[in-house]
């Protein structure tokens, strides 16, 4: 199984400031992982997937990047309702996994 | 616009069984994978099980193989979970999403989520 590590647990910043947000596989992944936000008490959303690449009615502000078995999920400019948990999934092999979760907070 | 409506949740003692349901419409159901997840109270995602858009390939992950089998009709547009030997640790929101391909990947929209409770 491909375990996932996301980093740090928590993350406190200020409204208008950048945030990065890490994830590591225990396994060479290719570019196969998607990201996920998540608000208190609804569904996830998919924010990235082929590692870079924003799914549909994502804003621009949202950024993925890496391969191999390292990525990096950047938002670029926080706003209020950014303010959530963060997953990310390999898809490269079953079974599927994700990370514990990155919750950004405000600072 | 894509919808997915789970239903099937409620309370269940350990040792019993219940079926999920998800009704997908706003999108060529044949034409995609399917996928359930779940989250245990206050904890993160984990993938449970997936089916190919033909419905020939199904996967699940280790903690519920053997005891889930996921299928789905493309007739009624419809995913379903068949749950049995139901155990405490099953306790979570399961949600139904939609794969973006014919095989499973990722997600790309999720329901708002059934929950289930293993409890006696």
């Amino acid at each position: 199984e491909t375990v996932m590590t996301q980093s740090p647990g928590t993350l406190s910043v200020s409204p208008g400031e950048r945030a990065t947000l890490s994830c590591r596989a225990s396994q060479i992944l290719s570019s196969k992982l998607a990201w996920y936000q998540q608000k208190p008490g609804q569904a996830p959303r998919l924010l990235i997937y082929a590692a870079s690449t924003r799914a549909t009615g994502i804003p621009a502000r949202f950024s993925g990047s890496g391969s191999g078995t390292e990525f990096t999920l950047t938002i670029s400019s926080l706003q209020s309702e950014d303010f959530a948990v963060y997953y990310c999934q390999q898809y490269n092999n079953w079974p599927y996994t994700f990370g514990q979760g990155t919750k950004l907070e405000i600072k | 616009e894509v919808q997915l409506l789970e239903s099937g949740g409620g309370l269940e003692q350990p040792g019993g069984s219940l079926r999920l349901s998800c009704a997908a419409s706003g999108f060529t159901f044949s034409s995609h994978a399917m996928n359930w997840v779940r989250q245990a109270p206050g904890k993160g995602l984990e993938w449970v099980s997936s089916i190919s858009a033909s419905g020939g390939s199904t996967y699940y992950a280790d903690s519920v193989k053997g005891r889930f089998t996921i299928s789905r009709d493309k007739s009624k547009n419809t995913l379903y979970m068949q749950m049995n030997s139901l155990r405490a640790e099953d306790t979570a929101v399961y949600y139904c999403a939609k794969g973006d391909s014919s095989w499973p990947l990722y997600a790309d929209y999720w329901g708002q989520g059934t929950l289930v409770t293993v409890s006696s």
